[in-house]
C-alpha cells in the first residue's frame, strides 16, 4: 500500500520570507501525480498544485512550485513572499488510483 | 462559481443512533467521492462514484455505512449504528472524470463535522 509521510506537523515562517513543506511518499508505480492541498480553517479543502511523476519539470503555480524527485521519493512544496491567506494545512497526496493523502503540515504565517 | 454543498454542516448525535449527510456535487460532474478526515489526520476515502456506479468501497465499514447515488447527481451517506469512533469531518469532492489527470480534479465541498457522543 502506498504512504504519504509529512515528518512536519507545524511549520511558522513571517509574513513575505520562503518556507519548504516536506513531503515523502512510498510507492512502487512509476506512473502517478503528487498533489498539495490547502485547508483553511473551516472552509473546504483546494488543490494547490499537482505534479506527474513521468513529468522531470518541476511544477509552478505562481508563489508556489515544488521539489519533485523521483528516485528519492520526495515532493517538497515551497511557498515564496508568504502571506496572512496562506495560513491553513497543507496537505500532501499521493494518486494513482485513488489518492492517499498524509497527515498534513500546520502553517502559520507570523505577521 | 460552482461550489460541492454538504449538509448538515454539524452534526451531533448519541451513539447507536442513525445520521446521514447528504451532498451535492458540481453540476456535471460524473465522479464523486466520500472521504473520512479525522482531526489531526489527512481524508481517507471511503468510496468513489462513477455516475450511480460504486467504483471503490473498498475502506467503506459495510457493517454499518452506507452509500448510495441513485440518479447518479446527489449523494447521501449514512451510519447505522453510529460509534463514538465515527466522530470525524465528511468530505465529499466531485470531478469531471474519474481519472488523476487535469479533467480528474477534486473540487471538495465544506465537509459535515460528525460528533458522536
Amino acid at each position: 500500500a502506498q504512504t504519504v509521510t509529512q515528518s512536519q506537523p507545524e511549520m511558522s515562517v513571517q509574513e513575505a520570507e520562503t518556507v519548504t513543506l516536506s513531503c515523502t511518499y512510498d510507492t512502487s508505480e512509476s506512473d502517478y501525480y503528487l498533489f498539495w492541498y490547502k485547508q483553511p480553517p473551516s472552509r473546504q479543502m483546494i488543490l494547490v498544485i499537482r505534479q506527474e511523476a513521468y513529468k522531470q519539470q518541476n511544477a509552478t503555480e505562481n508563489r508556489f512550485s515544488v521539489n519533485f524527485q523521483k528516485a528519492a521519493k520526495s515532493f517538497s512544496l515551497k511557498i515564496s513572499d508568504s502571506q496572512l491567506g496562506d495560513a491553513a494545512m497543507y496537505f500532501c497526496a499521493y494518486g494513482a488510483d485513488g489518492l492517499t493523502f498524509g497527515k498534513g503540515t500546520h502553517l502559520i504565517i507570523q505577521p | 462559481e460552482a461550489e460541492v454543498a454538504q449538509s448538515p454542516r454539524y452534526k451531533i448525535t448519541e451513539k447507536s443512533q442513525a445520521v446521514a449527510f447528504w451532498c451535492d456535487p458540481i453540476s456535471g460532474h460524473a465522479t464523486l467521492y466520500w472521504y473520512r478526515q479525522i482531526l489531526g489526520q489527512g481524508p481517507e476515502l471511503l468510496v468513489q462514484f462513477q455516475d450511480e456506479s460504486v467504483v471503490d468501497d473498498s475502506q467503506l465499514p459495510k457493517d454499518r455505512f452506507s452509500a448510495e447515488r441513485l440518479k447518479g447527481v446527489d449523494s447521501t451517506l449514512k451510519i447505522q449504528p453510529a460509534e463514538l469512533g465515527d466522530s470525524a469531518m465528511y468530505l465529499c469532492a466531485s470531478s469531471l472524470a474519474g481519472d488523476l489527470g487535469a479533467q480528474g480534479e477534486q473540487y471538495f465541498g465544506p465537509g459535515t463535522r460528525l460528533t458522536v457522543t
